[in-house]
């Protein structure tokens, strides 16, 4: 069973720093891209960040509101995802979902066109920036 | 960035009721576009993938459609099930996120 376990969370300062981690099983995460969405409770879906898996280049995207703050990495040998923040700011409360990055692809014409979607999600993880 | 913007925020419905939600990307996205359901307490679900490929397992009462700036999600025949936020989400650039429609029963 494909599952992703969300941990780390808590109440910080604002300013402070946490790290959320992302236990994942069932299925390659090592060929797995993934990526942090966030709900601030009552509220709509954010994106946060993703990471591409490393035969993909392992490289990083982030939502303007957290880039240079957030650092998204991931530890194949752990099949595990983290999400670094930094700089908190209240703004920042929420519950952080791990998501997997599924992908289809489309021939057209003599292209390939890559569609990317999250198809699975963990429970989340509820961090607090209150002073 | 590509803002999403999804109409109306909050809808109405009885069993039985067809639905449409319609979703609005501030440039052309082609067809990359995804819906998804969420429902109160429980976490999202993807329900369709490139504007109008349904996910596996998701019933066929839900159809996507459109291209360039304009999509819609239509629910045919409601169940009591489907009454939850749909939020549409962009993956032409990274990805963004429409502020959600929540549709409720009558």
């Amino acid at each position: 069973e494909v599952q992703l376990v969300e941990s780390g969370g808590g109440l910080v300062k604002p300013g402070g720093s946490l790290r959320l981690s992302c236990a994942a099983s069932g299925f390659s995460f090592s060929n797995a891209w993934m990526a942090w969405v966030r709900q601030v409770p009552g509220k709509g879906l954010e994106w946060v960040g993703r990471i591409k898996s490393n035969p993909a280049g392992g490289t990083t995207a982030y939502a303007a509101p957290v880039k240079d703050r957030f650092t998204i990495s991931r530890d194949d040998s752990k099949n595990t995802l983290s999400l670094q923040m930094k700089s908190l700011k209240t703004e920042d409360t929420a519950v952080y979902y791990c998501t997997t990055v599924g992908s289809w692809y489309q021939l057209r014409g003599l292209n390939y066109y890559y569609y990317y979607y999250m198809d699975v999600w963990g429970k989340g993880t509820t961090v607090t920036v209150s002073s | 960035d590509i803002q999403m913007t999804q109409s109306p925020s909050s809808l109405s419905a009885s069993v039985g009721d067809r639905v449409t939600i319609t979703c609005r990307a501030s440039q052309d996205i082609s067809t990359f576009l995804n819906w998804y359901q969420q429902k109160p307490g429980k976490v999202p679900r993807l329900l369709i993938y490139a504007a109008s490929n349904l996910q596996s397992g998701v019933p066929s009462t839900f159809t996507g459609s459109g291209s360039g700036t304009d999509f819609t999600l239509t629910i045919s025949s409601l169940q009591p099930e489907d009454f939850a936020t749909y939020y549409c989400q962009q993956s032409y650039t990274t990805f963004s996120f429409g502020q959600g429609t929540r549709l409720e029963i009558k």
